[in-house]
């Protein structure tokens, strides 16, 4: 079964544009989670989709959102980027709920500058 | 405020010897947790999970304790190798997991040396 894969890997983008990065789920997984990493602040979340529908939401600003279509793909999208967003956004799948044990993927590092 | 808490954000082990990695929660409604590892540049791992109504759960090498009145978990690798120099990620939710999301500690970095 393949894994949770990410697109793009790596991302430089400037201060002011957006960027979407997209996710596949494991599949036959319907819940999608989006986190981001910094350095020294671990894994915050930021959001987690079910059957399109946002079910919850981390603390982060509204330019951070995100979407899912009806194949569970998802993507997430940052409008009016900061310098602070610089980070590695790592995805992931579970079957059911954000609250059980997920699998994530490998990340796409975005470099805003 | 930090809900799940790895105080130590690094611990260097011997080759073969025991590494102990910990975790201390503080929200009495967790009652999943779990342990990822994370090498660079790629997403973490599933390890080892734990439910409340246990106090021990092993695989392989791999061993999580749950000390619930104390509201600490650890994880022991025995024995350590080299391979398992990464930086590991406690986790928690509440209910069961029926709700909510994973909550992530900061993460320890562990150095196995040969």
């Amino acid at each position: 079964k393949a894994g949770v894969t990410q697109t793009p890997r790596y991302l430089i983008k400037t201060r002011g544009q957006q960027v979407t990065l997209s996710c596949s789920p494991i599949s036959g997984h319907r819940s999608v989670s989006w986190y981001q990493q910094t350095p020294g602040q671990g894994l915050q979340f930021l959001f987690e989709y079910f059957s399109e529908t946002q079910r919850n939401k981390g603390n982060f600003p509204g330019r951070f959102s995100g979407r899912q279509f009806s194949n569970s793909r998802s993507e997430m999208n940052v409008s009016t980027l900061e310098l602070g967003d610089s980070a590695l956004y790592l995805c992931a799948s579970s079957l059911f709920r954000a609250a059980e044990t997920q699998y994530f993927g490998p990340g796409t590092r975005l470099l805003v500058l | 405020d930090q809900q799940v808490k790895q105080n130590s954000p690094s611990l260097s082990v011997q080759e073969g010897r025991i590494s102990i990695l910990n975790c201390d929660y503080t929200n009495s409604m967790f009652d999943y947790f779990l342990w990822y590892k994370k090498y660079p540049a790629e997403g973490p791992t599933f390890l080892i999970s734990i439910s409340s109504i246990k106090d021990k759960n092993e695989d392989g090498r791999f061993t999580v304790f749950l000390n619930k009145s104390a509201k600490h978990l650890s994880l022991h690798i025995v024995p350590s190798q080299p391979g398992d120099s990464a930086v590991y990620f406690c986790a928690a939710s509440p209910n069961g997991g029926s709700q909510g999301n994973l909550i992530f500690g900061k993460g320890t970095k562990l150095s196995v040396k040969p």
